[in-house]
Protein backbone atom coordinates (compact mmCIF):
# COMPACT_ATOMS: atom_id res chain seq x y z
CA UNK A 1 0.00 0.00 0.00
CA UNK A 2 1.47 3.52 -0.77
CA UNK A 3 2.64 5.41 1.82
CA UNK A 4 3.72 8.92 3.13
CA UNK A 5 7.41 8.85 4.46
CA UNK A 6 8.73 11.59 6.78
CA UNK A 7 12.35 11.77 7.81
CA UNK A 8 13.85 11.97 10.24
CA UNK A 9 11.39 10.30 12.79
CA UNK A 10 12.63 12.49 15.86
CA UNK A 11 14.70 15.72 15.62
CA UNK A 12 16.32 17.60 18.46
CA UNK A 13 16.99 20.90 18.28
CA UNK A 14 18.34 23.85 20.30
CA UNK A 15 16.02 27.21 20.45
CA UNK A 16 16.44 29.04 17.65
CA UNK A 17 17.81 27.33 14.83
CA UNK A 18 16.50 26.29 12.07
CA UNK A 19 14.98 22.85 11.41
CA UNK A 20 13.89 21.51 8.27
CA UNK A 21 11.45 18.31 8.29
CA UNK A 22 10.92 16.04 5.12
CA UNK A 23 8.22 14.59 3.56
CA UNK A 24 7.83 12.41 0.18
CA UNK A 25 3.91 12.12 -0.79
CA UNK A 26 2.58 9.76 -2.50
CA UNK A 27 3.24 9.62 -5.80
CA UNK A 28 0.09 10.57 -7.48
CA UNK A 29 -1.53 12.49 -5.35
CA UNK A 30 -1.85 16.67 -5.83
CA UNK A 31 -2.67 18.11 -2.22
CA UNK A 32 0.03 17.99 0.51
CA UNK A 33 -0.23 18.96 3.71
CA UNK A 34 1.06 19.67 7.55
CA UNK A 35 -0.76 18.83 10.87
CA UNK A 36 0.66 19.05 14.21
CA UNK A 37 -0.23 17.40 17.36
CA UNK A 38 1.46 18.87 20.75
CA UNK A 39 2.13 15.62 22.94
CA UNK A 40 -1.33 14.32 24.45
CA UNK A 41 -3.43 17.11 22.34
CA UNK A 42 -5.85 16.79 19.32
CA UNK A 43 -4.10 17.13 15.63
CA UNK A 44 -3.92 20.53 14.33
CA UNK A 45 -4.17 21.89 10.42
CA UNK A 46 -0.63 23.79 10.07
CA UNK A 47 -1.45 24.21 5.94
CA UNK A 48 -1.97 22.88 2.49
CA UNK A 49 -0.55 23.22 -0.71
CA UNK A 50 -1.61 22.35 -4.15
CA UNK A 51 0.13 23.26 -7.50
CA UNK A 52 3.42 24.44 -6.11
CA UNK A 53 1.56 27.53 -3.62
CA UNK A 54 -0.22 27.43 -0.50
CA UNK A 55 -3.84 27.09 -1.02
CA UNK A 56 -4.71 27.62 3.00
CA UNK A 57 -3.01 28.16 6.49
CA UNK A 58 -4.17 28.38 10.13
CA UNK A 59 -3.23 31.02 12.13
CA UNK A 60 -0.39 28.86 13.94
CA UNK A 61 1.21 28.86 10.33
CA UNK A 62 3.00 31.80 10.80
CA UNK A 63 5.96 33.84 9.36
CA UNK A 64 8.61 31.37 10.95
CA UNK A 65 6.87 28.85 8.87
CA UNK A 66 7.76 28.09 5.58
CA UNK A 67 6.87 25.22 2.77
CA UNK A 68 8.52 23.90 -0.06
CA UNK A 69 8.26 21.47 -2.57
CA UNK A 70 11.91 21.73 -4.08
CA UNK A 71 11.57 18.58 -6.29
CA UNK A 72 8.97 16.78 -8.05
CA UNK A 73 9.02 13.91 -4.81
CA UNK A 74 9.76 16.01 -1.78
CA UNK A 75 7.99 18.32 0.07
CA UNK A 76 9.35 20.13 3.50
CA UNK A 77 8.47 21.86 6.17
CA UNK A 78 11.43 24.69 7.54
CA UNK A 79 10.75 26.42 10.86
CA UNK A 80 13.04 29.09 10.77
CA UNK A 81 13.76 29.93 14.35
CA UNK A 82 12.61 27.58 16.45
CA UNK A 83 10.59 27.61 19.89
CA UNK A 84 10.35 25.62 23.11
CA UNK A 85 6.30 25.68 22.12
CA UNK A 86 7.47 24.34 18.77
CA UNK A 87 7.97 21.13 20.45
CA UNK A 88 5.10 18.58 18.91
CA UNK A 89 4.79 15.54 16.79
CA UNK A 90 4.25 17.44 12.43
CA UNK A 91 2.65 15.36 10.17
CA UNK A 92 2.73 15.44 6.78
CA UNK A 93 0.07 14.26 4.15
CA UNK A 94 -0.99 14.18 0.91
CA UNK A 95 -4.21 13.54 -1.31
CA UNK A 96 -6.52 13.73 -4.18
CA UNK A 97 -5.72 11.35 -7.43
CA UNK A 98 -9.72 11.76 -7.44
CA UNK A 99 -10.40 14.59 -4.82
CA UNK A 100 -9.17 16.49 -2.16
CA UNK A 101 -10.46 13.95 0.87
CA UNK A 102 -9.78 10.85 -1.49
CA UNK A 103 -7.05 8.97 -0.38
CA UNK A 104 -6.05 11.44 2.35
CA UNK A 105 -2.93 9.47 3.73
CA UNK A 106 -0.32 10.94 6.81
CA UNK A 107 2.91 9.68 7.32
CA UNK A 108 4.17 8.26 10.68
CA UNK A 109 5.20 12.34 11.65
CA UNK A 110 8.26 13.76 12.92
CA UNK A 111 8.83 14.07 16.70
CA UNK A 112 10.63 17.97 17.08
CA UNK A 113 11.91 18.38 20.49
CA UNK A 114 13.22 22.04 20.84
CA UNK A 115 15.25 22.33 24.16
CA UNK B 1 -13.59 27.83 18.49
CA UNK B 2 -13.86 23.92 18.92
CA UNK B 3 -15.46 22.60 15.48
CA UNK B 4 -15.57 19.26 16.46
CA UNK B 5 -15.91 18.10 20.25
CA UNK B 6 -15.18 14.15 21.10
CA UNK B 7 -15.45 12.05 24.17
CA UNK B 8 -14.90 10.06 26.19
CA UNK B 9 -11.36 11.25 26.52
CA UNK B 10 -10.36 7.75 27.41
CA UNK B 11 -12.48 4.64 28.01
CA UNK B 12 -11.38 1.21 28.96
CA UNK B 13 -13.80 -2.05 27.44
CA UNK B 14 -13.83 -6.00 28.38
CA UNK B 15 -12.36 -7.76 25.32
CA UNK B 16 -15.30 -8.99 23.66
CA UNK B 17 -17.20 -5.49 24.91
CA UNK B 18 -19.09 -2.69 22.42
CA UNK B 19 -16.75 0.53 22.32
CA UNK B 20 -18.59 3.74 21.30
CA UNK B 21 -17.07 6.91 21.25
CA UNK B 22 -19.32 9.94 20.60
CA UNK B 23 -18.37 13.50 18.17
CA UNK B 24 -20.56 16.42 17.51
CA UNK B 25 -19.43 19.06 15.35
CA UNK B 26 -20.77 22.54 15.08
CA UNK B 27 -20.24 23.74 11.20
CA UNK B 28 -23.30 22.59 9.09
CA UNK B 29 -21.33 23.20 5.66
CA UNK B 30 -19.21 19.96 6.95
CA UNK B 31 -20.16 16.99 4.98
CA UNK B 32 -17.31 14.29 5.28
CA UNK B 33 -16.79 12.66 8.69
CA UNK B 34 -13.89 10.44 8.84
CA UNK B 35 -12.78 8.71 12.07
CA UNK B 36 -8.78 7.82 12.51
CA UNK B 37 -6.89 5.47 14.36
CA UNK B 38 -3.45 6.27 16.06
CA UNK B 39 -1.40 3.86 17.42
CA UNK B 40 1.71 5.28 19.45
CA UNK B 41 4.51 7.00 17.52
CA UNK B 42 2.71 6.61 14.44
CA UNK B 43 0.18 8.88 12.50
CA UNK B 44 -3.22 8.81 12.22
CA UNK B 45 -4.43 5.80 10.04
CA UNK B 46 -7.85 6.11 8.21
CA UNK B 47 -10.74 3.60 9.82
CA UNK B 48 -14.12 4.50 8.41
CA UNK B 49 -15.54 7.77 6.86
CA UNK B 50 -19.54 8.36 6.05
CA UNK B 51 -20.83 11.34 4.18
CA UNK B 52 -24.25 12.59 5.26
CA UNK B 53 -26.59 10.81 2.85
CA UNK B 54 -26.76 8.26 4.80
CA UNK B 55 -26.88 7.63 8.30
CA UNK B 56 -25.21 4.45 9.48
CA UNK B 57 -22.17 3.02 7.63
CA UNK B 58 -20.59 -0.20 8.90
CA UNK B 59 -16.88 -2.44 7.99
CA UNK B 60 -16.32 -5.67 9.47
CA UNK B 61 -16.81 -4.59 13.36
CA UNK B 62 -16.62 -0.60 13.09
CA UNK B 63 -19.91 1.49 12.61
CA UNK B 64 -20.49 4.74 12.44
CA UNK B 65 -24.07 6.40 13.33
CA UNK B 66 -24.84 9.75 12.23
CA UNK B 67 -27.59 11.87 13.08
CA UNK B 68 -27.97 14.73 10.80
CA UNK B 69 -30.36 17.08 12.70
CA UNK B 70 -28.30 16.50 16.00
CA UNK B 71 -24.98 17.11 14.65
CA UNK B 72 -23.75 14.25 15.95
CA UNK B 73 -21.93 11.12 14.98
CA UNK B 74 -20.45 7.90 16.74
CA UNK B 75 -17.93 4.88 16.49
CA UNK B 76 -19.15 1.76 17.34
CA UNK B 77 -16.28 -1.44 17.63
CA UNK B 78 -17.96 -4.58 17.90
CA UNK B 79 -16.18 -7.08 19.80
CA UNK B 80 -13.48 -5.04 21.01
CA UNK B 81 -10.08 -6.96 20.86
CA UNK B 82 -6.84 -5.76 22.80
CA UNK B 83 -5.80 -5.02 19.13
CA UNK B 84 -7.87 -2.22 18.99
CA UNK B 85 -6.46 -0.15 21.48
CA UNK B 86 -5.22 2.75 20.38
CA UNK B 87 -6.26 6.56 20.31
CA UNK B 88 -9.13 7.02 18.05
CA UNK B 89 -10.05 10.60 16.64
CA UNK B 90 -13.15 11.83 14.62
CA UNK B 91 -12.76 14.43 11.84
CA UNK B 92 -14.31 16.67 10.23
CA UNK B 93 -14.03 18.15 6.74
CA UNK B 94 -16.04 19.82 3.77
CA UNK B 95 -15.53 17.13 0.53
CA UNK B 96 -13.58 19.07 -1.15
CA UNK B 97 -11.76 21.07 0.92
CA UNK B 98 -8.60 21.19 2.03
CA UNK B 99 -8.36 20.25 5.66
CA UNK B 100 -9.71 18.08 8.69
CA UNK B 101 -10.84 19.33 11.83
CA UNK B 102 -9.94 16.83 14.31
CA UNK B 103 -11.71 16.44 18.19
CA UNK B 104 -9.49 15.67 20.91
CA UNK B 105 -9.10 12.13 20.88
CA UNK B 106 -9.93 9.01 22.89
CA UNK B 107 -7.91 6.66 23.99
CA UNK B 108 -9.37 3.30 23.68
CA UNK B 109 -7.95 0.46 26.14
CA UNK B 110 -9.30 -2.82 26.08
CA UNK B 111 -8.45 -5.34 28.45
CA UNK B 112 -8.20 -8.74 27.67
Amino acid sequence: EPEVTQTPSHQVTQMGQEVILRCVPISNHLYFYWYRQILGQKVEFLVSFYNNEISEKSEIFDDQFSVERPDGSNFTLKIRSTKLEDSAMYFCASSGVRGRVYGYTFGSGTRLTVV
Amino acid sequence: QQQVKQSPQSLIVQKGGISIINCAYENTAFDYFPWYQQFPGKGPALLIAIRPDVSEKKEGRFTISFNKSAKQFSLHIMDSQPGDSATYFCAASRYNFNKFYFGSGTKLNVKP
